[in-house]
């Protein structure tokens, strides 16, 4: 069954970069996208981004200006970098992989995040 | 899109009926609607996707429904491990990205 492992340092300076990381194992990253998605304290989730395993990513209009989603398909990894942090960016950072399914054409079905990392907690601080 | 859950909390007792609402801003494809649930101090985990599919494993006391604007989670009998925070999501291809709603949390009364 495959599984997802977040990984990163758990502080980040404002003004800095944030890059996390995120192992999959028992699986390929093959035929799938791939998700970022965050949640701040004591809020809800928010969306940042996904990626194809072709390489193709598309962002969340809101963070697109500092946001790099990419693969290493060597390791089995996804990563994330955020420039430009600041306290707005302290969340729980997770992980997910993002069920899609080509039906023929240009039509396609979507299955949900259907496996997700337990995430990585990440506090912008000085 | 925007994405509105209702109630913000619902308190119900184990045994009982939740039906939690999610309304967006405009019409939305409902194959591209997913609801999660989210345990304090864990990952969510996927419900229902396609606005009315089960995922795999998910008890068939969950259940999905909707159209258009409105959709509605539905859990039958509710169960001590039912009580969490419930996001529902959509896909949007104009431009292309998902949005949350701010979730509904499911507390014991």
């Amino acid at each position: 069954q495959v599984q997802l492992q977040e990984s990163g340092p758990g502080l980040v300076k404002p003004s800095e970069t944030l890059s996390l990381t995120c192992t999959v194992s028992a699986g390929s990253l093959s035929g799938y996208y791939w998700s970022w998605i965050r949640q701040p304290p004591g809020e809800g989730l928010e969306w940042i981004g996904y990626i194809y395993h072709s390489g193709s990513t598309t962002y969340n209009p809101s963070l697109e200006s500092r946001v790099t989603i990419s693969l290493d398909t060597s390791k089995n990894q996804l990563s994330l970098k955020l420039t430009s942090v600041t306290a707005a960016d302290t969340a729980t950072y997770y992980c997910a992989r993002d069920y899609w399914q080509r039906l023929g054409g240009s039509s396609w079905a979507y299955y949900g995040l259907d496996v997700w990392g337990q995430g990585t907690t990440v506090t912008v601080s000085s | 899109i925007v994405l509105t859950q209702s109630p913000g909390t619902l308190s119900l007792s184990p045994g009982e009926r939740a039906t939690l609402s999610c309304r967006a801003s405009q019409s939305i494809t409902s194959r591209f609607l997913t609801w999660y649930q989210q345990k304090p101090g864990q990952a969510p985990r996927l419900l229902i996707y396609g606005a009315s599919s089960r995922a795999t494993g998910v008890p068939d006391r969950f259940s999905g429904s909707g159209s258009g604007t409105d959709f509605t989670l539905i859990i039958s009998g509710l169960q001590p491990e039912d009580f969490a925070v419930y996001y529902c999501q959509q896909y949007d291809a104009s431009p292309p990205g998902y949005a949350f709603g701010q979730g509904t949390k499911l507390e014991i009364k």
